[in-house]
C-alpha cells in the first residue's frame, strides 16, 4: 500500500536556527497535509498543499509540494521554543496515511 | 465550541474484557476516523467512516470494530483487548474526505494488562 516516508525522525536545533522536515512517497500524492502535535497534545492541522510545485507560507513556516507531487517539505525559519513538537505529513484520499513524524527539540 | 470529544481519556483494563471508546463531534462532519499512535510508528488509521452507516478499514483494523449509526458519533469497540492494543488512540473528524482538514479529539490512553 501507499507509504509516506518522513525524515528525520528527530531534530535538535539551537533556538534561532532553521529546521526542515521532509516527506517522500514512491507514488503521486493527491495532496499533502501537515499537522503539528505538541508534547502531550493532539495533532493540529497546519496546512494543505494540492497543486504541483505549490509553496505556502505561514509566518516563519514555509511548506512546499514537489513538482511531481511525490515529496513535500516544511521549513521553519529562526525556530522558537513554541515550535517544539512533532510535525507530521499526511497523504489524504478516502484513507489517510501519515508519515512517522519529525520530533523537534529546541535547545535554549 | 466546535470540538471532538473522546471518553474515557484514560483506561486500564485486562485482556479479553470488552470495551468501547466513544467519540463525538458537534461540527456536522461527514468523515470520521480512528487512529492509534505508538512510539516510532506515528499515527496509523484504524477505521474511517465517510458518512452514516458507511465504514471502511484503515491500515490496522485487526482487533477493532466501529459503527456509525449517527452522524455525530463514531465509537471504537475492542471486543477482546490484548496487550498489543495498548496505545494512544485519537478520533478525528472532517467536513468530508480528501481535501479537508481533520479535527482531532484529545486522545484516549489505553493500557491492556
Amino acid at each position: 500500500g501507499q507509504q509516506v516516508m518522513q525524515i528525520p525522525q528527530y531534530q535538535h536545533v539551537q533556538e534561532g536556527e532553521d529546521f526542515t522536515t521532509y516527506c517522500n512517497s514512491s507514488t503521486t500524492l493527491s495532496n499533502i497535509q501537515w499537522y503539528k502535535q505538541r508534547p502531550g497534545g493532539h495533532p493540529v492541522f497546519l496546512i494543505q498543499l494540492v497543486k504541483s510545485g505549490e509553496v505556502k507560507k505561514q509566518k516563519r513556516l514555509t511548506f512546499q509540494f514537489g513538482e511531481a507531487k511525490k515529496n513535500s517539505s516544511l521549513h521553519i525559519t529562526a525556530t522558537q521554543t513554541t515550535d517544539v513538537g512533532t510535525y507530521f505529513c499526511a497523504s489524504r484520499d478516502d484513507k489517510i496515511i501519515f508519515g512517522k513524524g519529525t520530533r523537534l527539540h529546541i535547545l535554549p | 465550541e466546535a470540538q471532538v470529544t473522546q471518553n474515557p481519556r484514560y483506561l486500564i483494563t485486562v485482556t479479553g474484557k470488552k470495551l468501547t471508546v466513544t467519540c463525538s463531534q458537534n461540527m456536522n462532519h461527514e468523515y470520521m476516523s480512528w487512529y492509534r499512535q505508538d512510539p516510532g510508528l506515528g499515527l496509523r488509521q484504524i477505521y474511517y467512516s465517510m458518512n452514516v452507516e458507511v465504514t471502511d478499514k484503515g491500515d490496522v483494523p485487526e482487533g477493532y470494530k466501529v459503527s456509525r449509526k449517527e452522524k455525530r458519533n463514531f465509537p471504537l469497540i475492542l471486543e477482546s483487548p490484548s496487550p498489543n492494543q495498548t496505545s494512544l488512540y485519537f478520533c478525528a473528524s472532517s467536513y468530508q474526505a480528501r481535501e479537508y482538514e481533520q479535527y482531532f479529539g484529545p486522545g484516549t490512553r489505553l493500557t491492556v494488562t
